[in-house]
């Protein structure tokens, strides 16, 4: 039972537009969202987060959009660059947890 | 400032052998945490140790076991290994226990089982 999914496995954009990643989740307990970037031969990297008494977070280019009655995120990046071009994966947890519930990512990529 | 280290990169194991994966934390980051990444799926989370105490396991059989030592190193080890055992294995530090720290993930050990 996949309690965090990305029901896009990829996205393509145009450099400058933006990109949006979508994430599910089913778990009532999971009260803190993170996203990770991951590059080829890297190991994931942490982007931005948000708990669940917020609906947005905003850093630069990335905005973290929570809706808790759907039990749905979206990551927004504004505009979006080449650099950006990577596997993105959602995971959430309990915010007094101990371990990530990862969703199963969704390669992105930003074409010049 | 180092990241995570591990050890091997990759490795090559045939069914039933041993397998040892190091990982080497952050300098000051005293909890460790092993995730599990089959191809094509998201991390999955094995254990996470604070401490040298283990703090959480995730649902994985019995031949995983892991240890963190005094200097807040830590060794993932697999049992018995099966081919559904190829995956990318990551380990993540992070500066306290609970999931509010940012964990910090190292480049994987890339595990494949003949």
């Amino acid at each position: 039972d996949q309690q965090v999914k990305q029901n896009s496995p990829s996205l393509s954009v145009q450099e400058g537009r933006i990109s949006i990643l979508n994430c599910d989740y089913t778990n009532s307990m999971f009260d803190y969202f993170l996203w990770y970037k991951k590059y080829p031969a890297e190991g994931p990297t942490f982007l931005i987060s948000i708990s669940s008494i917020k609906d947005k977070n905003e850093d630069g280019r990335f905005t973290v959009f929570l809706n808790k009655s759907a039990k749905h995120l979206s990551l927004h990046i504004v505009p979006s660059q080449p650099g950006d071009s990577a596997v993105y994966f959602c995971a959430a947890s309990p915010y007094a947890g101990n371990m990530l519930t990862f969703g199963g990512g969704t390669r992105l990529m930003v074409k010049p | 400032d180092a990241g995570v280290t591990q050890s091997p990169t990759h490795l090559i194991k045939t069914r039933g052998q041993h397998v040892t994966l190091r990982c080497s934390p952050i300098s000051g980051h005293k909890s460790v945490s092993w995730y599990q990444q089959v191809l094509g799926q998201g991390p999955q989370f094995i254990f996470q140790y604070y401490e040298k105490e283990e703090r959480g396991r995730g649902n994985f059989p019995d031949r995983f076991s892991a240890r963190q030592f005094p200097n807040y190193s830590s060794e993932l080890n697999v049992n018995a290994l099966l081919l559904g055992d190829s995956a990318l294995y990551l380990c993540a530090s992070s500066p306290g226990g609970g999931i509010i720290y940012e964990q910090y993930f190292g480049p994987g050990t890339r595990l494949t089982v003949t």
